[in-house]
């Protein structure tokens, strides 16, 4: 069945790029997603990569989209304290379901 | 815009107690979901509706039970809670546009249940 996986920590520096990786089984995949958990909060919308596209730039976001090794990444250029959260990898193939990995933490220092 | 709301936000249930998780949305979507966020287990999906009187069981449907009598209400009821269902509990909606669209889901704020 469908599965996403991702990495359940990072810990980086202010200022410093964060790399979030994740993976995915769902060869048919169309959409693939990064929502952003704050603490006490639901989740959100961070970005989305259509699986025709390699890479999508949204400010200090890039997102990697490797289809062949279905491996999806989300940079986040000069980390800031207020990044500190949970970031979740999701993939939907057009159905009436999103799979979600389980959420990777990210803590940045000061 | 409230978005999707969720009541109560927390709650503290004794073993064998019932009660229900009322999810709202006022965004007219198609979709709604009931999702549980356990530690390093990430969101599985309880039960999800593709529209208003139908509901669908999701990855871990046991000892939940949902209705859809309003397009925009998504009710998850426990009958008997357990110590196991002890979680948070997210529910979620999205529009319908077809296969090829993308299409966001907005989830609520969330409900912190606990049992005794």
């Amino acid at each position: 069945g469908e599965d996403v996986e991702q990495s359940l920590f990072l810990s980086v520096r202010e200022g410093d790029s964060s790399v979030i990786n994740c993976t995915y089984t769902d060869s048919s995949s169309t959409y693939l997603y990064w929502y952003k958990q704050e603490p006490g909060a639901g989740l959100q919308l961070l970005t989305y990569i259509f699986s025709n596209m390699d890479m999508k730039q949204d400010q200090r976001l890039t997102v990697l989209l490797n289809k062949k090794d279905k491996h999806l990444s989300l940079r986040i250029a000069d980390t800031q304290t207020g990044d500190s959260a949970i970031y979740f990898c999701a993939e939907t193939a057009g159905g009436f379901k999103t799979i979600f990995g389980a959420g990777t933490r990210l803590f940045v220092k000061a | 815009n409230a978005g999707v709301t969720q009541t109560p936000k927390f709650r503290v249930l004794k073993t064998g107690q019932s009660m229900t998780l009322l999810c709202a949305q006022d965004m007219n979507h198609e979709y709604m979901y009931w999702y549980r966020q356990d530690p390093g287990m990430g969101l599985r999906l309880i039960h999800y509706s593709v529209g208003e009187g139908t509901t669908a069981k999701g990855e871990v449907p046991d000892g939940y039970n949902v209705s859809r009598l309003k397009k925009q209400n998504f009710l998850l009821g426990l009958e008997s809670a357990a110590p196991s269902q002890t979680s948070v509990y997210f529910c979620a909606s999205r529009p319908d546009r077809g296969l090829s669209m993308n299409t966001e889901a907005f989830f609520g704020q969330g409900t912190r249940l606990t049992v005794v």
